[in-house]
């Protein structure tokens, strides 16, 4: 039972270049998200897909898009590094959105390093 | 926008002494999470505190929810070099979790 799987691990990218970052859970859930966590910053949620087909803008959602491709697989795409996209990437799942019976289940996150 | 602060920010102990780690709003939660995160690991979810004024016992770990549920502590007892991890509190609102930055333990031999 792999819970949420994310790739790549590492990325390093040159200011401009663009990239996706992929995620895929197995649990059947509902809810996905995508957070940046940044020293002293804690997580802040980029995105978020209440379901399939819906998608909506978190805390930070400048510099970056998501696709819902199917219930399982929700990836992030930078269009245009930026330096200040440098940060660890973290994937989540839930049941439900909202949290109150649906604790969120974490990938191991992508270290994106943006030169 | 809901806030969530915790305190203290870092914390270095030796093992075996006892600690208390708070999570405090202004915002009534609906329900409030704690999660640990160890390096190169992605958050994994402790406890869920629901009610008011409940407390939930997790082996050498004591979680509080006030009776406001605005705040929340984890104290742990005897720590142990395997409690060393980042712990985060986040609280269910109107629709996603609001985590707070977070206290770093580092727990000593």
């Amino acid at each position: 039972n792999a819970g949420v799987t994310q790739t790549p691990k590492f990325q390093v990218l040159k200011t401009g270049q663009s990239m996706t970052l992929q995620c895929a859970q197995d649990m059947n859930h509902n809810s996905m998200y995508w957070y940046r966590q940044d020293p002293g910053m804690g997580l802040r949620l980029i995105y978020y897909s209440a379901s399939e087909g819906t998608t909506d803008k978190g805390e930070v959602p400048n510099g970056y898009n998501v696709s819902r491709l199917n219930k399982r697989e929700f990836s992030l795409r930078l269009e245009s590094a930026a330096p200040s996209q440098t940060s660890v990437y973290f994937c989540a799942s839930s049941e439900a959105l909202g949290g109150i019976s649906s604790p969120l289940h974490f990938g191991n996150g992508t270290r994106l390093t943006v030169t | 926008t809901q806030l969530l602060e915790q305190s203290p920010q870092f914390l270095s102990i030796q093992e075996g002494e006892n600690l208390t780690v708070y999570c405090n709003s202004s915002s009534v939660f609906s329900s409030l999470q704690w999660y640990r995160q160890e390096p190169g690991e992605g958050p994994v979810l402790l406890v869920t505190v629901v009610t008011g004024g409940e407390v939930k016992k997790l082996k050498r770990l004591t979680f509080q929810f006030g009776d406001a549920r605005k705040d929340s502590s984890l104290h742990i007892t005897a720590a142990q070099t395997g409690d060393t991890g980042l712990y985060l509190c986040a609280g269910a609102g109107y629709s996603t979790l609001t985590f707070g930055k977070g206290t770093m333990l580092l727990v000593s031999p």
